[in-house]
């Protein structure tokens, strides 16, 4: 069974800085989806960034870009000048073609001004 | 376009009764998802339906349940509802199986 973990249960950066967020997964798949998603205290997951597996390019959107090891099964989360409204709860999530999303724990980052 | 939209958004029952909650996907989207989220276990899948059919399962008891219009709108039922079913209940859709999920804003269940 797949599983996915996120080591760092809290964070902190100060605003205008960069933040890594780590998570790392096991399967026996080659062909799979891994997603950063972000729930701010509205409770609304919203969708940060996609990367397909079998793409070796990096996934990037604005602020947002990951770091993805395929062979080490590392799906890292990098937010560049962070910002007050990047304060939420971050999960990393995989999932099989036409299969269900399995979650991470969660990683609650905070943003100080 | 709209985004995935559930209601109510909040529902306070006591042990025993059963909730209907409802589920309305992005327009054109013809997969809807269903997930608990509580702060003891996290997110977990729920079930899956395409096209008015239960592709996917999760781990749970039969208590659950739901269904898909032929509008792809989805409703999941709990039966005699017990106080460790409080949760954040959200919906995702998406295009097909197996594609990027967007969620909505969720339902909170609270048992009494």
């Amino acid at each position: 069974a797949q599983t996915v973990t996120q080591s760092q249960p809290e964070m902190s950066v100060q605003e205008a800085e960069t933040v890594t967020l780590s998570c790392t997964y096991d399967t026996s798949e080659s062909n799979y989806y891994l997603f950063w998603y972000k729930q701010p205290p509205s409770r609304q997951m919203i969708l940060v960034i996609r990367q397909e597996a079998y793409k070796q390019q990096n996934a990037t959107e604005n602020r947002f870009s990951v770091n993805f090891q395929k062979a080490a099964k590392s799906f890292s989360l990098k937010i560049s000048d962070s910002q007050l409204g990047d304060t939420a709860m971050y999960f990393c999530a995989f999932m099989k073609p036409a299969r269900k999303l399995i979650f991470g724990q969660g990683t609650e980052l905070s943003v100080k001004p | 376009k709209a985004g995935v939209t559930q209601t109510p958004r909040y529902l306070i029952k006591t042990r025993g009764q059963q909730v209907t909650l409802s589920c309305s996907p992005i327009s054109g989207h013809r997969s809807v998802s269903w997930y608990q989220q509580t702060p003891g276990q996290g997110l977990q899948f729920l079930f899956e339906y395409f096209s008015e059919t239960q592709r996917n399962k999760g781990n749970f008891p039969g208590r659950f349940s739901g269904r898909q219009f032929s509008n792809s709108r989805s409703e999941m039922n709990v039966s005699t509802l017990e106080l460790g079913d409080s949760a954040l209940y959200l919906c995702a859709s998406s295009l097909e199986p197996g594609e990027t999920q967007y969620f909505g804003p969720g339902t909170r269940l609270l048992v009494l």
